[in-house]
């Protein structure tokens, strides 16, 4: 039982580029979740998903688009990677707790 | 959702009870009170959870108010890997639950 992995763990973009994290859950969890967190500050909710097929907007979705065509995968992509999207983004699932992956450390210069 | 407010950081010693007490006077009726800890370069982790009165459990107790608009998070006798940052989230336990993050408390332990 792995819990929550994402992919990869560490990028480096240049502005303008696009490029998809993947965040995988092997607890069957319906809810998914994906947060960004800048140096010193709280998590902030990007999108997040209730279901299969289903996406929905959180505090800051703008310059992200998601996808959740399997239950246990929930894709978020950059379509034209900007500096102010350098941060860590964490990926989470929730059952009863929320269970939150490693991280992804992306750059944008 | 519910706005909390916590203080930004606190200071204790080793061996010490801390309590981290969370702020969420419009909390709603079905709002849950969560607690998570998050070490630096890892994500959250869940700690405690409750609706109301007093929830316990191996690392820490949950101390919620009959008006429920404050709760408390005691941690005892802190060790110096207690150090991390503490966030207090509330939120309804359905397909609503955004659990939003505020910016938590940095607790200091201190040799």
């Amino acid at each position: 039982n792995a819990g929550v992995t994402q992919t990869p763990k560490f990028r480096v973009l240049k502005t303008g580029q696009s490029m998809t994290l993947l965040c995988a859950q092997d607890m069957n969890h319906e809810y998914m979740y994906w947060y960004r967190q800048d140096p010193g500050m709280g998590l902030r909710l990007i999108h997040y998903s209730v279901g299969e097929g289903t996406t929905a907007k959180g505090e800051v979705p703008d310059g992200y688009n998601v996808s959740r065509l399997k239950k246990q995968n929930f894709l978020l992509g950059l379509e034209s990677a900007a500096p102010s999207q350098t941060s860590v983004y964490f990926c989470a699932s929730w059952e009863d707790e929320q269970y939150f992956g490693p991280g992804t450390r992306l750059t944008v210069t | 959702l519910a706005k909390t407010t916590q203080p930004i950081s606190m200071d204790s010693y080793e061996g010490q009870e801390v309590n981290i007490t969370c702020s969420h006077n419009n909390i709603a009726t079905n709002d849950y009170i969560t607690w998570y800890q998050q070490f630096p370069s890892q994500g959250p982790r869940f700690i405690i959870q409750g609706y109301k009165t007093k929830v316990t459990n191996e690392v820490a107790s949950l101390f919620i108010p009959a008006d429920r608009k404050s709760s408390t998070l005691s941690l005892p006798r802190v060790s110096l890997s207690d150090t991390a940052v503490y966030y207090c989230l509330v939120g309804r336990m359905d397909s609503s639950y955004k659990l939003i993050f505020g910016s938590g408390t940095r607790l200091l332990v201190r040799p």
